[in-house]
């Protein structure tokens, strides 16, 4: 059964027009992530909620967002996608512990985002 | 800020070969170890994790990794390998202070029938 499902797994956009793609999970993780990877590239954290705060890592563009409305959904938005932005979008879920953060992480299929 | 090297950016192998995929890190403190996988088309999966104790840790399909603080290592092997391990795997490190797991670049494996 999906544990972290990631919706769609194919998105094509226009050159600057604004896409949402979606995560959601069924483990009731406290933690939320979504990293982009390029072609033959290591996933690149971009940020991670943890409960409701956010955390943007330092390199992140503005141009990317992210809204997560309760525990089971998060959402990244791409403002005015360009076409370096190109990737697979990978969502994570993963469960903290207070202070330890040894749990591992549960990723979901990913969305593979075509900028036209 | 931690980093993490695969050294090893493709690896073909015949089936029954053994495996060895290197993995080195940088963090002088505590750290938090684990191999993932991505087979073609799917997402990644988890193969082992190394917390604390016994630096040999096994994971899952016959797969173990050796923790050699020492050496900031953390090795995948596999005795003999097979046609479905051909995957891509990535070695991720986080330390007890924060969420951000750190990828490696990772290792294209490819085992010939």
């Amino acid at each position: 059964d999906a544990m972290v499902i990631q919706n769609p797994r194919y998105q094509v956009t226009q050159f600057g027009k604004p896409v949402t793609l979606s995560c959601s999970q069924t483990l009731n993780h406290n933690v939320m992530y979504w990293y982009q990877q390029k072609s033959s590239q290591a996933p690149k954290l971009l940020f991670h909620y943890y409960d409701k705060d956010f955390n943007n890592e330092a390199d992140t563009p503005d141009n990317f967002q992210s809204r997560r409305p309760n525990t089971s959904f998060c959402f990244l938005d791409i403002r005015s996608p360009g076409l370096g932005d190109a990737a697979m979008y990978l969502c994570a879920t993963s469960r903290r512990l207070g202070s330890r953060s040894n749990q591992p992480q549960h990723f979901g299929d990913g969305t593979r985002l075509s900028i036209l | 800020a931690q980093s993490v090297s695969q050294h090893n950016h493709h690896v073909i192998l015949s089936e029954a070969a053994s495996l060895e995929l290197g993995c080195n890190y940088s963090y002088g403190g505590t750290v938090n170890l684990f191999w993932y996988v991505q087979y073609p088309g799917q997402h990644l999966q988890l193969l082992l994790k190394y917390f604390s104790g016994d630096p040999l840790v096994k994971g899952i399909k016959g797969f173990e990794a050796e923790f050699i603080k020492s050496k900031f290592s953390f090795n995948l092997r596999k005795p003999s390998v097979q046609w479905s391990d051909t995957a891509e795997y990535f070695c991720a490190v986080n330390n007890n202070a924060g969420n951000m797991l750190t990828f490696g670049g990772g290792t294209r494996l490819m085992v010939k029938p």
